[in-house]
């Protein structure tokens, strides 16, 4: 089946500061959705990006589905932007509807 | 407020008991996919419902079944309950077309449960 793959996994960073959150794919994918989990354990969805770039205020996104990949720009970090963020795609399959990376936990340092 | 509501928020059990966690969609929405999100494993998908229907399934276990209702709410039944059964189960829902195509999905709150 489709695998995901997020890096980094962990990302520890300033107030502040900017950062590049990326999502492999093995095969293509024709959707692929963004989600942010709060500390509180809350799915928050981010961008459903099948292609293309979107932006949403401090967020912005880009997936470029012919290579496999897309890409979660987080600029001027809050405190508020800390816990897992998972990119999420199509398994392609019944069994494997979604697939979910691993994540990649981000704690932003006041 | 993605507009999916899953209740309860908690739930504390026992080994060999039986829960119900209960999903309403967001108005509109006619599929529910329920997942669950344990340490060890991460977010793995369960199983989908489209209309009533059983719609695609995953790494459900066999002690676990789920159904939706004519008016769309969703509820997942765990029994036989084990220590490893304690995880976050999240439901979602998403407006859905074509059974083999995904569509943007919605999160509920999620529902904690811990087997005690």
């Amino acid at each position: 089946g489709i695998q995901v793959e997020q890096s980094p996994p962990d990302l520890i960073l300033q107030e502040g500061a900017n950062s590049t959150l990326r999502c492999n794919f093995s095969d293509s994918v024709n959707n692929l959705q963004w989600f942010h989990q709060n500390p509180w354990g809350q799915l928050i969805n981010l961008f459903y990006i099948p292609s293309g770039t979107k932006q949403n205020g401090r967020l912005s996104a880009t997936t470029v589905a012919t290579e496999r990949y897309s890409l979660l720009y987080i600029s001027s970090s809050q405190t508020t932007d800390s816990g897992v963020y998972f990119c999420a795609g199509p398994g392609y399959s019944s069994a494997s509807k979604i697939i979910f990376g691993s994540g990649t936990r981000l704690s932003i340092r006041p | 407020d993605s507009g999916v509501t899953q209740t309860p928020k908690h739930l504390i059990t026992a080994t060999g008991q039986r829960v119900t966690l209960r999903c309403s969609p967001r108005s509109g929405d006619l599929s529910v996919y329920w997942y669950q999100q344990s340490l060890d494993q991460g977010l793995q998908f369960l199983i989908q419902y489209y209309n009533g229907e059983e719609r695609a399934k995953g790494n459900i276990l066999e002690r676990f079944s789920a159904q939706q209702f004519p008016d769309l709410h969703s509820e997942l039944n765990l029994s036989s309950l084990e220590l490893g059964d304690s995880a976050l189960y999240f439901c979602a829902s998403s407006v859905e077309g074509e059974a083999q195509a995904t569509y943007e999905q919605y999160f509920g709150p999620g529902t904690r449960l811990t087997v005690t």
